[in-house]
């Protein structure tokens, strides 16, 4: 199993440029998250998105937008890049709602480096 | 709101020392994970809590309900333990992290 794709690993946007973060993974996980991580703070939650079609607002969701179509794949689009959105972008996921099972591990990408300047 | 706290920041140790890490959350939790965050960036899963306690290796986490509050243990330190290390709250649908407290072991 590969887990938890994101791509690209880094990228450089000028301000005002679009692109989408990918994130795919392969374990049939419901559960998916986008968090943002700036140089020496903790992980923000942008969006999440319980199952195909559902997604939800985290506690930073401005500039940003996402979609589940499928099971797999839960996008991050940044329509207008700004330079407070430099950031590590990390896409994580999980099986079930924790209660459900023994243990649940969260699964992580290996993130993704943007600047916009 | 939902909200999760850690302590300390930063920790320095002497190689062989017990660590302690602190997390404590808001109401509605119904599970609590630690990770383990390496300077390369990279995040793994080390536990996951809704109650009691759990070890792995020299790894020890505990959870109090009632207290609303989580340990982290590392029993025998090493320099290969130096890590950021997050505890996240699960509220309902969402994970929510702690600010990670950053260890650092010395030989």
């Amino acid at each position: 199993n590969a887990g938890v794709t994101q791509t690209p690993k880094f990228r450089i946007l000028k301000i005002g440029q679009s692109m989408t973060l990918q994130c795919t993974q392969d374990m049939n996980h419901n559960y998916m998250y986008w968090y943002r991580q700036d140089p020496g703070m903790g992980l923000k939650l942008i969006y999440y998105s319980v199952g195909a079609g559902i997604t939800d607002k985290g506690e930073v969701p401005n500039g940003y937008n996402v979609s589940r179509s499928t099971t797999e794949d839960f996008p991050l689009r940044l329509e207008l890049a700004a330079p407070s959105q430099t950031s590590v972008y990390f896409c994580a996921s999980l099986p079930v709602f924790a209660a459900l099972v023994i243990y649940s591990p969260l699964h992580f990408g290996n993130g993704t480096r943007l600047t916009v300047t | 709101k939902n909200e999760v706290e850690q302590s300390p920041q930063n920790l320095t140790a002497q190689e062989g020392e017990f660590i302690t890490i602190n997390c404590s959350y808001s109401v509605g939790i119904s599970a609590l994970h630690w990770l383990q965050q390496h300077p390369g960036g990279g995040i793994v899963s080390l536990f996951m809590l809704s109650s009691g306690k759990k070890k792995h290796g020299r790894l020890i986490a505990t959870i109090n309900i009632q207290e609303k509050h989580s340990s982290l243990h590392i029993t025998a330190s090493h320099p290969r333990d130096s890590a950021v290390y997050i505890c996240a709250g699960q509220f309902t649908d969402k994970l929510i992290f702690g600010t990670g407290t950053r260890l650092q072991v010395f030989p």
